[in-house]
This record gives structure tokens, sequence and C-alpha cells, in this order.
């Protein structure tokens, strides 16, 4: 399949680690978060979600963190597996819109 | 349960020419948003449609048109293509017209090459 993104920040990692993936979101008025995976030849697919009134969220194996105060989400994903590698994008939204903003994307790179 | 579903998966077309990219959404969502997806960077928002009308647009010329249909189902058009127009043209539904309601389920989207 086609790459996702030729240039984009990587992230290497051993099969078992904890990986965590880092965003800095643009605007202050977003209440809204979502961390995307896309893997080669696929269309994104939803991770988790976090509203801007929670500072953590925990889902299968990941987290995700925001920290409103410096505008940076971050996404920690527990005994990362090779399934795991892809590309990993963060999107802001506003209550009142359907419009997602997204990040310029982290590719995540597992090794066995 | 099918997913978001897009056709063609894969097209290519001259500078100049007109093209329609389809999406069926998933059973039971009303909105579908179209977003541009260019090698390397992250989706840019298009269009979104809910209960047939238009709820938001980005920053696209207006080549760029879509209409949604009775049965919920989309078409994205692009008119007098340029080269900067190649990308992967994603779909996605949800089953409300905000975005904090329910998050977006993308398709695999339409790899458009314009030669």
């Amino acid at each position: 399949g086609e790459s996702v993104g030729l240039h984009l920040p990587t992230l290497s990692v051993q099969e078992g680690d904890n990986s965590i993936i880092n965003c800095a979101y643009s605007n202050s008025a977003s209440d809204y978060f979502i961390w995307y995976k896309q893997e080669s030849g696929k269309g994104p697919q939803f991770i988790i979600d976090i509203r801007s009134n929670m500072d953590k969220r925990q889902g299968q194996r990941v987290t995700v963190l925001l920290n409103k105060t410096v505008k940076h989400l971050s996404l920690q994903i527990a005994a990362t597996q090779p399934g795991d590698s892809a590309v990993y994008f963060c999107a802001e939204s506003k209550t009142g819109f359907q419009k997602l903003v997204f990040g310029t994307g982290t590719r995540l790179l597992v090794s066995p | 349960d099918a997913g978001v579903t897009q056709s063609p998966t894969h097209l290519i077309k001259t500078r100049g020419q007109h093209v329609t990219l389809r999406c069926s959404p998933i059973s039971g969502h009303k909105s579908v948003s179209w977003y541009q997806q260019v090698l390397g960077q992250g989706p840019q928002f298009i269009f979104q449609y809910y209960e047939k009308e238009e709820r938001g647009r980005g920053n696209f010329p207006d080549r760029f048109s879509a209409r949604q249909f009775p049965n919920y189902s989309s078409e994205l058009n692009v008119n007098a293509l340029l080269l900067g127009d190649s990308a992967l043209y994603l779909c996605a539904s949800s089953p409300t017209r905000q975005a904090n309601n329910s998050p977006l389920h993308f398709g695999n989207g339409t790899r458009l090459t314009v030669t």
C-alpha cells in the first residue's frame, strides 16, 4: 500500500514498550479532541476521544491526556504491538461544529 | 455492519477534467463530511452535509461542490482539475451534526491522481 506520510516525525519503539505520541493543538476554543490511527492505504480509524472538561481518559491499552494550559494532547499506548505501527493524528473541534482540524501526524514504527 | 464505503478506490484524470466521487455512510448516519488528504499531511476539511443541507465548508475553491441525497449518500464533484488536486479524498459519517456528540467514522478514501 501507499505510505500515508513520507516526511512525518517518527517514533520507533520495541514490541512491548509503552509509546507516547504528542500533539500540540492550535485553537484555545477547541473543546473536543480525537486521536485517529491511519494505516497505509486506509482511512483514519477512531481510537479515543476526550472533551475539554476532562484531563485524562482511558481505553483499551490507550490513554489520552489533555493539558489545556499549554494546548497539548498526548496518546499513550501500553505494551505496543507490531499491529500498532501506523500514522497517528490528533484532531480538534469545538462545540457547534463538526469540522475536525487535524495535526500533522506521527509515524509509529514497532519492531518485533 | 458495513462501514463508510467510497467509490471508486482509485481514479486517474487529466488536468481540466471533471470528477465525481461517491460515498455511502454507515447505516443510520445522517451526517457526511468530505476531507482532502495530500500525501504527507493530515486530512483537511472540505464540506459537511447534514440532513441533505450544507452545514460547513472549508477553504476550498468553488470548483469543489457536493451534495447529499435523500438516502444520506453523498457525492463530491471537482471541476477543472488541477495537478494540485491529486490527493486521497476521504468521506466520513456521523449520526449527529456535531463532532463532540459522536466521532467521525472514515472510509478508506478515493485516491485521485491528476496528470
